[in-house]
């Protein structure tokens, strides 16, 4: 089966420091990788996507992904009390089909 | 632009009742998804639609049933509601035959309470 996962936290973070969000999947034929951000009581809203080895910067996020170990992180620089959020990494197999972790919530400390 | 709009936003519902979720996208998109989010959990897919016409079952399908009315609306049904319904039900909506890199698109839930 078919699987992402993710530390359900929370993972606390100090304000302005550098937080670190890490996602795994189980399937090799994952094509693409999607970050999405979830307030309380909201829906969730995407952050960014990646679907290269590498990095990928948009603002204060980082997307970084590696193919050999199966292994996607967000990184987010200057944290903000505003990014107290849970964060959802998904990820879309060879049948366009996406597998959704269960989600990091981050508190972002003032 | 609207996006995905759902209606209704809230509900409250007696244990053996029945309802109608509705969802309509505005974007064009081929593919609708229901999903429910329980409290500290993820989204868990319920049915989606690939494509007008055509209804598949995902990981929750279970005294739940859907309708693609047409190319906009996927709507759906609890035939008979169980406590263990209660939960936040999301709709989106995507294009994946434009490609791998295509984002969900969420509507605003609806919080669905059965008694």
């Amino acid at each position: 089966q078919k699987e992402v996962e993710q530390n359900s936290g929370p993972l606390s973070v100090p304000e302005g420091a550098i937080a670190s969000l890490n996602c795994t999947y189980s399937d090799r034929g994952s094509q693409s990788f999607f970050w999405y951000r979830q307030y309380s009581g909201k829906s969730p809203e995407l952050i960014m996507f990646i679907y290269s080895n590498g990095d990928k910067e948009d603002g204060r996020f980082t997307a970084q992904l590696n193919k050999a170990s199966q292994y996607v992180s967000l990184l987010i620089r200057d944290s903000q009390p505003s990014d107290s959020a849970t964060y959802l990494c998904a990820s879309r197999d060879s049948n366009y089909q996406l597998i959704w972790g269960a989600g990091t919530k981050l508190i972002i400390k003032p | 632009n609207a996006g995905v709009t759902q209606t209704p936003k809230f509900q409250v519902l007696k244990t053996g009742q029945s309802m109608t979720l509705q969802c309509a996208q505005d974007m064009n998109h081929n593919s609708m998804y229901w999903y429910r989010q329980d409290p500290g959990m993820g989204l868990r897919l319920i049915y989606y639609s690939a494509s007008e016409g055509t209804t598949d079952k995902g990981e929750v399908p279970n005294g739940y049933n859907v309708s693609r009315l047409n190319k906009r609306e996927f709507s759906l049904r609890l035939e008979s509601a169980a406590p263990s319904q209660t939960s936040v039900y999301f709709c989106a909506s995507d294009r994946p035959d434009r490609g791998f890199n295509q984002p969900q698109h969420f509507g605003d839930g609806t919080r669905l309470s059965i008694l």
